[in-house]
């Protein structure tokens, strides 16, 4: 089946760097990717969506100049943190849908990134 | 507006026994609707989706649910549950129209399987 994937699977930060994680769809094209936000032992907050060649929309609530969002190819989409906190600290989870299975189609998930700000 | 409610955070069965994870939805127009598994610090994977054809939808590693709109639910079911289902289970709620896929996820139900 499709792959999505997602880099690094692990990082680990001082406060106030930035941290940029990939999305990648490895074997189909996607002009839209979703970032979601996860706390342990919680569900999936989705945070934004990824469109190509376009500005992203972010969910209420979350800031986007803290979370910067680039999709410049169909098969790519980069999740930026800027300036990080602990409370920035999550797993990060993006997915996407092959531009030509229609609306029906399998919303494939990456593999996650936990990102942990010191 | 579209919402997931997920009874019972934590579910456990004995190796064998049936499997029941319960998904109530709210929505303003005809939902799809999505079971998803995820094992520790791993992505989603699909188990299987409503999108408005048959109400009995049967999925992967002997999963299945029923769509039942007279109750709003999508329950969650296996006959006989094996160790390797342990796991987090979510269900979720998606428009039916645009291809959107913005899917909105219940809180999640952790199904513990006992030998």
């Amino acid at each position: 089946g499709a792959v999505v994937s997602q880099h690094p699977s692990w990082v680990i930060c001082k406060s106030g760097t930035s941290v940029k994680i990939e999305c990648r769809s490895l074997d189909f094209q996607a002009t839209t990717m979703f970032w979601y936000r996860q706390f342990p032992k919680q569900s999936l907050m989705l945070m934004a969506t990824s469109n190509e060649g376009s500005k992203a929309t972010y969910e209420q609530g979350v800031e986007k100049d803290k979370f910067l969002i680039n999709h410049a190819s169909l098969t790519l989409s980069t999740l930026t943190v800027t300036s990080a906190h602990p409370e920035d600290s999550s797993f990060y989870i993006c997915s996407a849908r092959d531009l030509y299975a229609g609306v029906t189609g399998e919303l494939f998930f990456g593999e996650g990134s936990r990102l942990t700000v010191l | 507006a579209q919402s997931v409610t997920q009874l019972g955070s934590h579910v456990s069965v004995s190796e064998g026994a049936l499997v029941l994870l319960r998904c109530n939805y709210s929505s303003s127009v005809p939902p799809y609707l999505f079971w998803y598994v995820q094992y520790p610090n791993q992505g989603l994977q699909l188990l299987l989706k409503y999108t408005s054809a048959a109400t009995l939808v049967k999925g992967i590693n002997g999963f299945e649910a029923e769509f039942k709109k007279s109750e709003t639910s999508f329950h969650l079911t296996k006959p006989s549950a094996h160790m390797s289902d342990a796991a987090e289970y979510f269900c979720a709620v998606g428009p039916p129209y645009g291809n959107t896929g913005k899917l909105i996820f219940g809180q999640g139900t952790t199904l513990q399987v006992k030998p």
